[in-house]
Order: C-alpha cells, then structure tokens, then sequence
C-alpha cells in the first residue's frame, strides 16, 4: 500500500539556522498538508498546498516558513531562520482532494530539534 | 470557532472492559469526524469517519449533533489497542485535532 515519507527522520540545527523537511506524498495525490505536533500538544495545521499554490494557512504559518512542490514527487516545508519554539514533531499528509471527507493520509514525521 | 475537545488525556482500562474515549466538537455547520490512532512509534493512521458508518477493529463511533458529540467506543477492549486517539473535525479541507487521548489496556 502506498504511504507518505518524510525525510529525515530527526533534523537537529541551531536557533537562526535555515532547514527543510521534505516530503513525498502518495503519488496520484493532488492536495498536500503539514502539520505539526509541539510536544504534549495537539497536531496543528500549518498549510495545505494545490496546485502549487497555498489553499490555505493558519496564523502560525508567517514568513518564516515556505513550502515548495520542486518536482513532480516532493514536497519541502522550508523555515528560514528558525526558533527554539519551532522544535516540534512536523507532519506531512496527502489526500486525493481537498473535500472535506476525503482521507488525509499522514507520513512518520520529522523531529526538529532547535538547539 | 472550529474546536475539537478530548477532555481526558490518558485512560487506562483492563483487558476485555469497554472503553470510550471523548470528543466533543464546536462547529457551525455540518461537521466531518474522524478518528485517527497513532501506536507506539507509528504514523497517525485513520481509524475511522462518521461518513462511512464503518466498525474498524471493533470500535464505533455514533455522531450526536444534539450534544455535539462523537465518541469512540469499544465493547471488550484488548491490550493492542494501546496508542494515542486523535479526534478531528474537517473544516475546509483541513483536519481540526483534539488533543489526543492515551489508551492504555492493562492486562
């Protein structure tokens, strides 16, 4: 059966430093998302991408943070200079449309740790 | 507001006793739930939605729009069904999570 994968699997990078977590969703997926888990908090949502373009953000997702589809295959959540408050688990997730019932189908995770 | 409210964070239940994890839902409109679980070092995985009515390794889940409500439920539980449970409301394309409640199933 066909899953998501993110790569790697825990980034370890220093406060002020640019990373990018990277993710390949299930392959006739057309609608992707991340989300992310501080820890002993709930899965938030970051953004959902269509398109290549963004369908929609929340409040937490500034401009700090990017994401790209590069090629046919990935999709990259890029944070520019980051934060120790950005350590936290990130989720990527695919669907195959952005309707409502749809099943969102998530990756592993990355562990970002923000010394 | 979209919300999602699991009230317990951790419940711990013996082999073959019911369970029923909380979820209480905020949203104007017509809500789509989920369930999903996440065991011990594994992807959140979906364990079931209110649209398709399904029993998934023996839990149900009944929408109760009247209390805004959309419990998960299992009549024995078994100690593999330890993880985390995630409820979560669809809104626009994304999902809404509650904080997650600890199954624990003691032997």
């Amino acid at each position: 059966e066909p899953e998501v994968t993110q790569t790697p699997s825990h980034q370890v990078t220093q406060m002020g430093q640019e990373v990018i977590l990277r993710c390949v969703p299930i392959s006739n997926h057309l609608y992707f998302y991340w989300y992310r888990q501080i820890l002993g908090q709930k899965v938030e949502f970051l953004v959902s991408f269509y398109n290549n373009e963004i369908s929609e953000k929340s409040e937490i997702f500034d401009d700090q943070f990017s994401v790209e589809r590069p090629d046919g295959s990935n999709f990259t959540l890029k944070i520019r200079s980051t934060k120790l408050e950005d350590s936290a688990m990130y989720f990527c997730a695919s669907s195959g449309v952005a309707d409502s019932t749809d099943t969102q189908y998530f990756g592993p995770g990355t562990r970002l740790t923000v010394l | 507001a979209q919300r999602v409210t699991q009230p317990e964070k951790l419940l711990s239940v013996f082999k073959g006793a019911p369970v029923e994890l909380k979820c209480n839902y905020s949203y104007s409109g017509s809500p789509e739930l989920f369930w999903y679980v996440q065991y011990s070092r594994q992807r959140l995985q979906l364990l079931l939605r209110h649209i398709s009515r399904e029993s998934i390794k023996g839990f149900t889940a009944d929408l109760n729009k009247g209390e805004t409500s959309f419990h998960l439920k299992k009549p024995f539980a078994q100690e593999e069904d330890s993880a985390m449970y995630y409820c979560a409301l669809a809104g626009r394309g994304k999902l809404i999570f509650g904080q997650g409640t600890e199954l624990s199933v003691k032997p």
